[in-house]
């Protein structure tokens, strides 16, 4: 399993950004997926998760009506759409594999590296 | 949302230590309840998922118990490459999925 996060960068407050996880090794199509999000210094925030069929989704408080979660299969591509960005969203975020096939777990067993976004003016 | 607290915050253990963690949810949870390590500057890794369940290539020195609100995470004898933070995760709630604030082991 490699999960590769991409997008990651400086952005202004207000701004958009979207980050990219490039997943390989596993049926992709079989398997939910999350971005989890690690601020500086600190633990570890629950981001926002996407069901095998990305018919469902879910979203922290903290992102709702900002952050879109969204997949595609053909690439086996995971994004998340990031808008309104503000010093609050800076932090490391991971893209993280669903143990279980067929539904959402929140059982995260494979991670990516990671990649830094950074809110700043 | 569900509340997890982790205690202690930190810990200082030298090799060969027993070392336990201890996680609390704020509502009954059942086993839904995951272990993670982190090492610095690296990504979480899976050691144990429902609580018992070892992730695959953790070694078995590490063990879990406890049910609906209180959790353990063991560790019966420290090694070198266990010196990391450890965070608690609860998935019986899946929106939002929430983590404990972490316990950093380190060397004394």
């Amino acid at each position: 399993v490699q999960l590769v996060e991409s997008g990651g960068g400086v952005v202004q407050p207000g701004g958009s950004l979207r980050l990219s996880c490039a997943a390989s090794g596993f049926i992709f199509s079989k398997h939910g997926m999350h971005w989890v999000r690690q601020l500086p210094g600190k633990g570890l925030e629950w981001v926002a998760s996407v069901s095998f069929d990305g018919s469902k989704t879910d979203y922290a408080d903290s992102v709702k009506g900002r952050f879109t979660i969204s997949r595609d299969s053909s690439k086996n591509t995971l994004s998340l759409q990031m808008n309104s960005l503000g010093a609050e969203d800076t932090g490391i975020y991971y893209c993280a594999k669903d143990l279980a096939v067929a539904v959402v777990s929140a059982i995260l067993d494979f991670w990516g590296p990671g990649t830094l976004v950074a809110v700043s003016s | 949302d569900i509340q997890m607290t982790q205690s202690p915050s930190s810990l200082s253990a030298s090799v060969g230590d027993r070392v336990t963690i201890t996680c609390q949810a704020s509502r009954d949870i059942n086993i839904n309840l995951n272990w993670y390590q982190q090492k610095p500057g690296k990504a979480p890794k899976l050691l144990m998922y429902d609580v018992s369940n070892l992730a695959i290539g953790v070694p078995s020195r590490f063990s879990g118990s406890g049910s609906a609100t209180h959790f353990t995470l063991t560790i019966s004898s420290l090694q070198p490459e266990d010196f990391a933070t450890y965070y608690c995760q609860q998935h019986d709630n899946l929106a939002p999925v929430t983590f404990g604030p972490g316990t950093i082991v380190d060397l004394k």
